[in-house]
């Protein structure tokens, strides 16, 4: 069935470094993912989407490509910010568009 | 910005009792999808509608819960008889079309005693 693997559940940063969250899949569908960030009692937003292959997708500073050779798509920013700590979650269409959410990735960053 | 709205944010009952959650879909927004976070983050997928349609929903949802998106109404989910496991964060999204992203309201956190 369809699922997502997120291996980091905690990242910790000091401002200003790069930092790249995992993330892996598995569908029998062609692939539409989603990276989702969540700050304290807060709604899921949508940070990035991609169903295209080796086609960087970017948006307030975090980049992502979709490649379907690997099964993969990982999070990137090059310089973090205070204010992106937060949860971060990959998720993946499957049937009926039900998204499948990984584990999460709590992300942490200090002065 | 997501202007999916959910009420109550918070919500108490006590074992065996009813809990009624409600969401307004974002305006133009005929999918709505509900969620469970539960207290390790984790997502599990409830129901999901196509205006007011069923489209697909898991067994716990069509045991205990119900939900229904009448027209010019909210949309709402229910628990007939709470446990304490169905403590959690209840999520309501709503997309555009098939396919497009989904946008998330805040949340009902429900704490069951």
């Amino acid at each position: 069935g369809d699922s997502v693997t997120q291996t980091e559940g905690l990242v910790t940063l000091t401002k200003g470094l790069p930092v790249m969250l995992n993330c892996t899949y598995q569908t029998t569908y062609s692939p539409f993912l989603f990276w989702y960030v969540q700050h304290l009692n807060e709604a899921p937003k949508l940070l990035l989407k991609s169903s295209t292959d080796n086609k960087r997708t970017e948006h307030q500073g975090f980049y992502a490509t979709l490649h379907k050779s690997s099964s993969s798509f990982h999070l990137q920013k090059s310089s973090v910010q205070l204010s992106d700590s937060a949860l971060y979650f990959c998720a993946l269409s499957g049937n009926y568009n039900v998204l499948y959410f990984g584990s999460g990735t709590k992300l942490t960053v200090e002065p | 910005n997501s202007k999916v709205i959910q009420t109550p944010r918070y919500l108490v009952k006590g074992q065996g009792q009813k809990a009624k959650m409600r969401c307004i879909p974002e305006k133009g927004h005929p999918v709505v999808f509900w969620y469970q976070q539960n207290k390790n983050n984790e997502f599990k997928f409830l129901i999901n509608f196509q205006n007011q349609e069923v489209l697909q929903q898991i067994d716990m949802t069509e045991k205990r819960f119900s939900a229904e998106c009448p027209s010019n109404s909210p949309c709402s989910l229910e628990i007939q008889s709470s446990e304490a496991g169905d403590s959690a964060l209840y999520l309501c999204a709503s997309s555009r079309d098939w396919g497009e992203e989904q946008y998330f309201g805040p949340g009902t956190r429900l704490t069951v005693l």
